[in-house]
């Protein structure tokens, strides 16, 4: 079975100062996707950025991008120029070849004027 | 598109009654999945469906939990009877077999208070 670990159960930044958030997994498998999930207050959950375990080169989103390492399972999210919308709980996910989508505990990061 | 509809937003019940929870998925999509969101167990998965057959239920966490899917644009969830220990967040997910590297689309959520 796939375990996602998030290991910082909360995070604080300044506004406009970068921040790391975490993530490492247990799989034997070499075919699967990673993904950060954001909810914000509204609950809602928003798909931040992807990555196919195929690609060597790390996902980029605007501001957002990640440090993908293979051989250590680590799959960390820098939120670069921090803003007061990007206040959420963010969750790590694997995605398994059979489609199941598996997340972690999730970190709450915090934003500070 | 609207997105996966999820309804009630809200249900607040009493112990032992009868939930009924309602999905929609986006249009085309094959895949759909019920997970269940709680602040000690996080975000668990319930069950999920490919071409509106149940794929895995392994996560359904006893026997009054159960799901059914009769056709491509709608899924229950239903819990019978009810109890204290199943208030919770449920989210409704779904995504296009081909596409789903990009990702699955949630709903909005039911909140289920059994009290």
């Amino acid at each position: 079975a796939q375990t996602v670990t998030q290991s910082q159960p909360e995070m604080s930044v300044q506004e406009a100062e970068t921040v790391t958030l975490s993530c490492t997994y247990d799989t034997s498998e070499s075919d699967y996707y990673l993904f950060w999930y954001k909810q914000p207050p509204s609950r809602q959950m928003i798909l931040v950025i992807r990555q196919e375990a195929y690609k060597q080169q790390n996902a980029t989103e605007n501001r957002f991008s990640v440090n993908f390492q293979k051989a250590a399972k680590s799959f960390s999210l820098k939120i670069s120029d921090s803003q007061l919308g990007d206040a959420a709980m963010y969750f790590c996910a694997y995605r398994n070849p059979r489609g199941q989508l598996t997340f972690g505990s999730g970190t709450q990061l915090t934003v500070l004027p | 598109d609207a997105g996966v509809i999820q309804s009630p937003r809200h249900e607040v019940t009493e112990m032992g009654q009868e939930v009924t929870l309602r999905c929609k998925p986006i249009s085309g999509h094959d895949y759909l999945f019920w997970y269940r969101q709680t602040m000690m167990r996080g975000l668990e998965l319930l069950i999920y469906f490919n071409n509106n057959v149940p794929i895995d239920d392994s996560g359904m966490p006893e026997d009054r939990f159960s799901a059914k899917m009769p056709n491509a644009s709608f899924s229950t969830l239903k819990i019978q009877p009810s109890e204290p220990r199943d208030s919770a967040v449920y989210f409704c997910a779904s995504s296009l077999r081909r596409t789903a590297a990009y990702g699955y689309t949630f709903g909005s959520g039911t909140r289920l208070t059994v009290v």
